[in-house]
């Protein structure tokens, strides 16, 4: 069973502050990563792929991705109350599903 | 470029009944897929659809089905409702099969049984 796993926090960050939320998956054969943010109520909003080892950096956004690890984190810089949501990190398998996360719940105190 | 649509936003139905959930897809897009997503999980894949043919399924019974029409828009009917089946339900619309681009997910449709 393929899997990709998150701390499920909450993770709480000063605002102005980094957040850094992590993600490991199973799947070595996996090509692609991506970051989702789902505020309560919503559906998830896809803010970040990744496909190469290293860094994608998108505004206040990074991502970075270590498939010798099998770890992809994903770093918010100067976060914001508006920062506030549910991570989820997905993995596509077998070409047409995305592998989900859990979560994590991030948190920026004011 | 409308993106894509779902109906309707809530529903609580009674365990035992039937339900169907609707989606438009976005202008373009030959591809749904449908998630179900508990409280405090993530997406769980139900199926796809390509074509109007199901290219894919996930691990749920039968009772879930599914329909793609000409149009492409499409439907999720659920019969025998359980009360695990309580969860919010997203569609996303591609123009590929593949999911290694990602999708773009409608606002989803929350489902109670009660």
């Amino acid at each position: 069973q393929k899997e990709v796993e998150q701390n499920s926090g909450p993770l709480s960050v000063p605002e102005g502050a980094i957040a850094s939320l992590n993600c490991t998956y199973s799947d070595r054969g996996s090509q692609s990563f991506f970051w989702y943010r789902q505020y309560s109520g919503k559906s998830p909003e896809l803010i970040m792929s990744i496909y190469s080892n290293g860094d994608k950096e998108d505004g206040r956004f990074t991502a970075q991705l270590n498939k010798a690890s099998q770890y992809v984190s994903l770093l918010i810089r100067d976060s914001q109350p508006s920062d506030s949501a549910t991570y989820l990190c997905a993995v596509p398998h077998s070409n047409y599903q995305l592998i989900w996360g859990a979560g994590t719940k991030l948190i920026i105190k004011p | 470029e409308t993106g894509v649509t779902q109906s309707p936003t809530h529903l609580i139905k009674t365990r035992g009944q039937q339900v169907t959930l609707r989606c438009s897809s976005q202008s373009g897009h030959n591809t749904v897929s449908w998630y179900q997503q508990a409280l405090g999980q993530g997406p769980q894949f139900i199926f796809q659809y390509y074509r109007e043919e199901e290219n894919g399924r996930g691990n749920f019974p039968p009772r879930f089905s599914g329909l793609q029409f000409p149009n492409y828009s499409s439907e999720l009917n659920v019969n025998a409702l359980e009360l695990d089946d309580s969860a919010l339900y997203l569609c996303a619309s591609s123009s590929r099969t593949e999911a290694n681009y990602g999708y773009t997910f409608g606002s989803g449709t929350r489902l109670t049984v009660v």
